[in-house]
């Protein structure tokens, strides 16, 4: 199977900030990466697949970069409806597997 | 627009069984892949099951093959999730998801707990 792993577990950001998510996988997956916003109570949301393709709808503040091994989910200006836990998630082979997320809380 | 409705958690005793449903309404129920994911506080979000749109290629994680049965029923919008012989570690919350590539869409989760 392949691992995900996410850094850093979680962070404390201002309104405003620039914030910057990583995500590793333990082997290559091309960009079979997609990342998502999880608020308390709520589902998972998709924001990114093809790890740079921002899902319809979500806000161009989101991005995301990288391939092979090595990705970033950027939040150009945290705003208070940003503050949620993130997981990346790789689709290049079975079993799907999920990062342990990022919680972004409010410093 | 998308709307994935769960049903069919609850209580149930180590060893039991439950079948999970979820209504899929707002798209093309056919046109898409569907998948089960469960979440947990310890182990995160973990994908069980995949189905494809006709239901001719389906897959499973290890943890639940052989125990778990996904299927869907195309002229009633609805994917399934039979669990047999069910063990304290599957307790979590279900959520379907549509499903291509990857889960573009999730409902809003049912909850299932295993207990004596």
């Amino acid at each position: 199977d392949i691992q995900m792993t996410q850094s850093p577990s979680s962070l404390s950001a201002s309104v405003g900030d620039r914030v910057t998510i990583s995500c590793r996988a333990s082997q290559g997956i091309s960009n079979y990466l997609a990342w998502f916003q999880q608020k308390p109570g709520e589902a998972p949301k998709s924001l990114i697949y093809d790890a740079s393709t921002l899902q319809s709808g979500v806000p161009s503040k989101f991005s995301g970069s990288g391939s092979d091994t090595d990705f970033t989910l950027t939040i150009s200006s945290l705003q208070p409806e940003d503050f949620a836990t993130y997981y990346c998630q790789q689709y290049y082979s079975y079993p799907w597997t999920f990062g342990p997320g990022t919680k972004v809380d409010i410093k | 627009q998308v709307q994935l409705v769960e049903s069919g958690g609850g209580l149930v005793k180590p060893g039991g069984s439950l079948r999970l449903s979820c209504v899929a309404s707002g798209y093309t129920f056919t046109d898409y892949f569907m998948s089960w994911i469960r979440q947990t506080p310890g182990k995160g979000l973990e994908w069980v099951a995949y189905i494809s749109s006709s239901g001719g290629a389906i897959f499973y994680a290890d943890s639940v093959k052989g125990r778990f049965t996904i299927s869907r029923d195309n002229t009633e919008n609805s994917l399934y999730l039979q669990m047999n012989r069910l063990r304290a570690e599957d307790t979590a919350l279900y959520y379907c998801a549509r499903s291509d590539a990857y889960p573009d869409f999730w409902g809003q989760g049912s909850l299932v707990t295993v207990s004596s």
